[in-house]
């Protein structure tokens, strides 16, 4: 099974504040990153699907970095505000695998 | 509308009643997948399908069974349910195996 392990596992910030959390995942044989914002009472949707090495991805205030030679992704929301209030959560796809494993998420509070 | 859908929402059983959770997609997607998620434990997959008649076991495929004859519907059996299924259910689906997975709506399951 692929590890794949997100930090912080929870993580509260004042409206306005920007953050960020990580997502790692084995590098070798690396094929797709996901990310999802999962809110409360809802299904999971997706933000970004990453594959290339570098790459950078943005909606609105929330972008996202891939590292795929050291495994990691850093997911970012700028100028945070209530409504991105959710569990974020990614998911790694490799070349051997067929199926995406998923981290346990970040779950973000945003207090106005 | 695009969607993926889920029946039923919500379900309480008793153990060993056999039961059968729908899921039915409209986007002539390819690959769909049912995941379980308990707290702390992210979405884990339960068993995963490439096409029509092609399905594999995904993490946690013991006491389940899955069929896909038709490219929409993804039906997830569970033969003799014991508490210890008791959890959310998603089902997912996707033009290819590394695309965007577009989730249902949830099934919360209580096994009793």
């Amino acid at each position: 099974i692929l590890n794949v392990e997100q930090s912080p596992q929870s993580l509260h910030v004042q409206e306005g504040d920007s953050t960020n959390f990580t997502c790692s995942f084995p590098s070798s044989n690396f094929y797709a990153l996901h990310w999802y914002r999962w809110e409360t009472a809802k299904s999971p949707e997706a933000l970004f699907v990453m594959t290339l090495n570098g790459d950078e991805k943005k909606k609105g205030r929330i972008s996202a970095t891939l590292n795929t030679k050291e495994g990691y992704s850093y997911l970012y929301i700028k100028g945070s505000q209530p409504e991105d209030s959710a569990t974020y959560l990614c998911a790694s796809l490799s070349g051997s695998a067929r199926q995406l494993t998923f981290g346990s998420g970040t779950q973000l509070t945003v207090l106005p | 509308e695009a969607q993926v859908t889920q029946n039923p929402r919500y379900l309480i059983t008793v153990t060993g009643k056999k039961l059968t959770v729908t899921c039915s997609q409209n986007m002539n997607h390819e690959y769909m997948s049912w995941y379980r998620q308990d707290p702390g434990l992210g979405l884990r997959q339960i068993y995963y399908s490439m096409n029509v008649e092609v399905t594999d076991k995904g993490d946690v495929p013991e006491g389940y069974k899955v069929s896909r004859k038709e490219k929409r519907n993804f039906p997830l059996i569970l033969e003799s349910p014991s508490p210890n299924q008791t959890s959310l259910y998603f089902c997912a689906s996707s033009f290819t195996l590394a695309g965007e997975q577009f989730f249902g709506p949830g099934t919360r399951l209580t096994v009793l």
